[in-house]
């Protein structure tokens, strides 16, 4: 069964550095997604991401946030400058087109859990 | 904006009974996809069963079930025959219309579901 794949899938770095998570959506799906769970918390929405630009975004995705999909295949979440905040899970999803025979279900990662010491 | 509200932070069960999860949202559409998504331990984020608005009938997923009440909005999951391995945290979820083909998922808080052998 396809499976989005998340890339690492725990990270730890010093407050300050740049991170990218990586994710491998399934390949016949058009529209990715990245969230973030805080220890304990809800999971939040943070950007979603549709013909290699972004659809929406939630206020959690600020400046210091970028999405890219670089070769048709990857999906990624870069950090630049980390904080201390900004330890969490995040999760990759992707969904299919909407129509038709859609399920509706948007399809998860197993997550990277990012550290920022 | 679409709020899904979880209102038990955790559950517990007895092995082999049934237990029912609640799970409240707010929305003006008419028109969305319903969801419970498992999150056991290792984090990854389990479909465990949907429901699109436009059906009267409530989904049904092996031992899991809903009960839609959309004048209500009302999402309640039962798990009947409890097993040791239904113990996770559960997630209720709103999606609203599939036009725009990318619209993100909506999650509640979460309920922590416990089974006690």
């Amino acid at each position: 069964e396809p499976e989005v794949t998340q890339t690492p899938s725990h990270q730890v770095t010093q407050m300050g550095q740049e991170v990218i998570l990586r994710c491998v959506p399934i390949s016949n799906h058009l529209y990715f997604y990245w969230y973030r769970q805080i220890l304990g918390q809800k999971v939040e929405f943070l950007v979603s991401f549709y013909n290699n630009e972004i659809s929406e975004k939630s206020e959690i995705f600020d400046d210091q946030f970028s999405v890219e999909r670089p070769d048709g295949s990857n999906f990624t979440l870069k950090i630049r400058s980390t904080k201390l905040e900004d330890s969490a899970m995040y999760f990759c999803a992707s969904s299919d087109n909407g129509r038709g025979h859609s399920t509706g279900e948007l399809f998860f990662g197993e997550g990277s859990r990012l550290t920022v010491l | 904006a679409q709020t899904v509200t979880q209102s038990q932070p955790e559950m517990s069960v007895q092995e082999a009974e049934t237990v029912t999860l609640s799970c409240t949202y707010d929305t003006s559409e008419s028109d969305y996809y319903l969801f419970w998504y498992k999150q056991p331990p290792s984090r990854q984020m389990i479909l465990v069963i949907r429901q699109e608005a436009y059906k009267q009938q409530n989904a049904t997923e092996n031992r899991f079930s809903v009960n839609f009440q959309k004048a209500a909005k009302s999402f309640s999951l039962k798990i009947s025959d409890s097993q040791l391995g239904d113990a996770a945290m559960y997630f209720c979820a709103y999606r609203t219309s599939l036009n725009s083909g990318n619209t993100p998922l909506v999650f509640g808080k979460g309920t922590r579901l416990s089974v006690i052998a």
